[in-house]
């Protein structure tokens, strides 16, 4: 069973504006979250992270917001660029195991 | 430079031949582990080593084997490859455990026929 979803396979956003991308994990034992960005023939590289003792976190361009109560998560991009056109994976750890667990990814295409 | 090195980038095999992807890091990391993506269904993990000598199964691991006997090499071996085994597969390396984040090696393309 999928502990973690994206439920939104793929999004469109106009460059400029605000990409939201959403993740829900149903495992109350997570405790670490992650984004990942990947482009097409690379591996997935690291975005953003987050512990649940935070309920957002902030690196430039990219925000990431934790609601705990609802077992939600999403990733802010503002302002999107077209470089930001790839697959977006969120992923989930819990402290006391030893596996990352990955959404099915969101599909983002900015358009310049 | 700090990097996750998979080799073959592209194999395409027959049924039952065995095969083996290998997986390097040249970061110290403790923790490795490998993937599938396939499509839908996001990244599974199949292994992960916590350490030398120490590997775990992870949530697809049915037909395959790994082994960490040096810190930095981390190889997935397909003993009878299948065609449900046709997947792109990723090795990752991080510092420690799954509460830091993952370095992803480009991905190995693998068609069974």
């Amino acid at each position: 069973d999928q502990q973690v979803k994206q439920n939104s396979p793929s999004l469109s956003v106009q460059e400029g504006r605000i990409s939201i991308l959403n993740c829900d994990y149903t495992n109350s034992m997570f405790d670490y979250f992650l984004w990942y960005k990947k482009y097409p023939a690379e591996g997935p590289t690291f975005l953003i992270s987050i512990s649940s003792i935070k309920d957002k976190n902030e690196d430039g361009r990219f925000t990431v917001f934790l609601n705990k109560s609802a077992k939600h998560l999403s990733l802010h991009i503002v302002p999107s660029q077209p470089g930001d056109s790839a697959v977006y994976f969120c992923a989930a750890s819990a402290n006391t195991g030893n596996q990352f667990y990955f959404g099915t990814g969101t599909s983002l295409t900015v358009i310049p | 430079e700090a990097q996750v090195t998979q080799n073959p980038r592209y194999l395409i095999t027959v049924t039952g031949k065995k095969l083996t992807v290998t997986c390097s890091q040249n970061m110290n990391h403790e923790y490795m582990s490998w993937y599938r993506q396939d499509p839908g269904l996001g990244l599974r993990q199949i292994y992960y080593s916590m350490n030398v000598e120490v590997t775990d199964k992870g949530d697809v691991p049915e037909g395959y084997k790994v082994s960490r006997k040096e810190k930095r090499n981390f190889p997935l071996i397909l003993e009878s490859p299948s065609p449900n085994q046709t997947s792109l597969y990723f090795c990752a390396s991080s510092l420690q455990g799954a509460n830091t984040e993952a370095f992803f090696g480009q991905g190995t393309r693998l068609t069974v026929v």
